[in-house]
């Protein structure tokens, strides 16, 4: 049972590049999410979506997009990657919106250079 | 002020002790809680839901006070591999969950 799979498990980047973090769930999870996480801040919700066809915005949307054309997949773009952008990502589901268990990726670490 | 606030520790513990954590929040229309854990460089996992009068599961006890607006997390005769990070989360309806930066526990033998 995989869960959720999320690539690449780490990159580094040139600031400027366009980047996408791909998160796959195979649980037919209606809501999905993405957080990134940083040293004595906790996670923060940068995106997030309720169901297929439907995003919104989350703490700290800024400088991200994300799209969800079916249940299964949630990218994470990185228009134009800057070095305040290098985080642990980390994609979630649960069963709908409101439902309290998140399961997580094992995240992906990413470095803007 | 943070929305959710814990001790970030870290707490280094001897093996067998007892261990307590606790974490305040700021926004009294909070609707859940829960603790995660988060081993070193892995994904945060669910450890327990918080109940209004109290859960217990195995070594862990959780708390809820809403008059003072803090859970609480107690782990009775910790053991080598309780040594983790644990996130306080609260939800306060909707998508709005907000995570407690962690508090880091170290178990030693």
């Amino acid at each position: 049972i995989a869960g959720i799979t999320q690539a690449p498990t780490s990159q580094i980047l040139a600031a400027g590049r366009r980047m996408t973090l791909r998160c796959t769930q195979d649980m037919r999870h209606n809501a999905m999410y993405w957080y990134r996480q940083d040293l004595g801040l906790g996670l923060r919700l940068i995106h997030y979506s309720n169901t297929a066809g439907t995003t919104g915005k989350g703490e700290v949307p800024d400088g991200y997009s994300v799209s969800r054309a079916n249940t299964d997949d949630f990218p994470l773009t990185l228009a134009s990657a800057v070095p305040s952008q290098t985080s642990v990502y980390f994609c979630a589901s649960s069963r709908t919106g409101g439902s309290g268990e998140l399961f997580f990726g094992e995240g992906s670490r990413l470095t803007v250079l | 002020r943070k929305e959710v606030e814990q001790d970030p520790g870290p707490f280094n513990v001897p093996e067998g002790a007892t261990v307590a954590f606790n974490c305040t929040y700021s926004n009294s229309a909070s609707q859940s809680f829960f603790w995660y854990r988060q081993d070193c460089r892995k994904e945060p996992k669910l450890l327990m839901s918080v109940y209004s009068s109290g859960n217990e599961d195995g070594r862990f006890t959780a708390q809820l006070n809403r008059a003072s607006q803090y859970i609480s997390l107690l782990i009775r005769d910790s053991k080598l591999s309780d040594s983790a990070t644990y996130l306080c989360v609260v939800k306060t309806g909707g998508f709005k969950t907000i995570f407690g930066a962690g508090t880091r526990l170290f178990v030693k033998a």
